[in-house]
């Protein structure tokens, strides 16, 4: 088995503020994956990584930044906090290949003032 | 635009009853479909998933049943349980690397 952490747990910033999210995992997947979820709407991607030097726009890409540091870290960061922004952020990974499970984390929960 | 319907938004069962579930999609190359659970504070976990050349899928006391035609899919939980008691998302993936996700449906499962 394996694990998948995200830090910080609770993230309140600013609005403009820069804003960075990590995550780690310990699979050794080779594809991890960033998306948000907002109450009432699923959830929707914003960056992927398939592989250590890959890095792919999801369908929410705009105002995000993302690195893919090493196999088995991925962050995320929110160029201009939004004010009222209010959302939870959940990293997960895989296996490479189309139809792998992916793998959650328990989310960084975002809050602007 | 929204790929993935689910419906109900929130459903409530009694214990040891069936509870039903429904998804439907626009996207004709979408073939391959998760569920996945999620409870308050943590992130979703795969439950059961489908290919679309099956018309049905079990594990347990979960269900998917698929209809390609309409472009439809339903989880059934038989004999649901208390700890059932979570949010439940459909999701649906072209065969790449993007899902895309259903808002959930809540169900609650009274003792």
């Amino acid at each position: 088995g394996g694990i998948i952490t995200q830090t910080p747990k609770f993230l309140i910033g600013q609005e403009g503020q820069k804003l960075t999210l990590k995550c780690q995992q310990n699979f050794n997947h080779d594809t991890m994956y960033w998306y948000r979820q907002d109450s009432g709407k699923g959830l929707r991607l914003i960056y992927y990584s398939i592989t250590e030097n890959d890095l792919q726009k999801g369908d929410l890409s705009e105002g995000y930044d993302a690195s893919r540091e090493k196999k088995s870290s991925f962050s995320l960061t929110v160029t201009s906090a939004q004010k009222n922004e209010m959302a939870v952020f959940l990293c997960a990974s895989s296996h490479r290949g189309s139809g792998a499970e992916q793998f959650f984390g328990p989310g960084t929960r975002l809050t602007v003032l | 635009q929204q790929q993935v319907r689910q419906s109900p938004q929130s459903l409530t069962v009694w214990e040891g009853e069936t509870a039903i579930l429904n998804c439907s999609y626009e996207n004709s190359a979408f073939d391959y479909f998760p569920w996945y659970q999620q409870f308050p504070g943590e992130g979703p976990a795969l439950l059961i998933a489908i290919r679309s050349v099956s018309d049905k899928k079990e594990d347990g006391r979960f269900t998917i049943f698929f209809n390609k035609r309409e472009k439809k899919l339903s989880l059934h939980i038989t004999d649901s349980q208390p700890g059932d008691s979570a949010t439940y998302f459909c999701a649906a993936s072209p065969g790449n690397y993007k899902y895309v996700f259903g808002a959930g449906t809540r169900l609650k499962v009274i003792a």
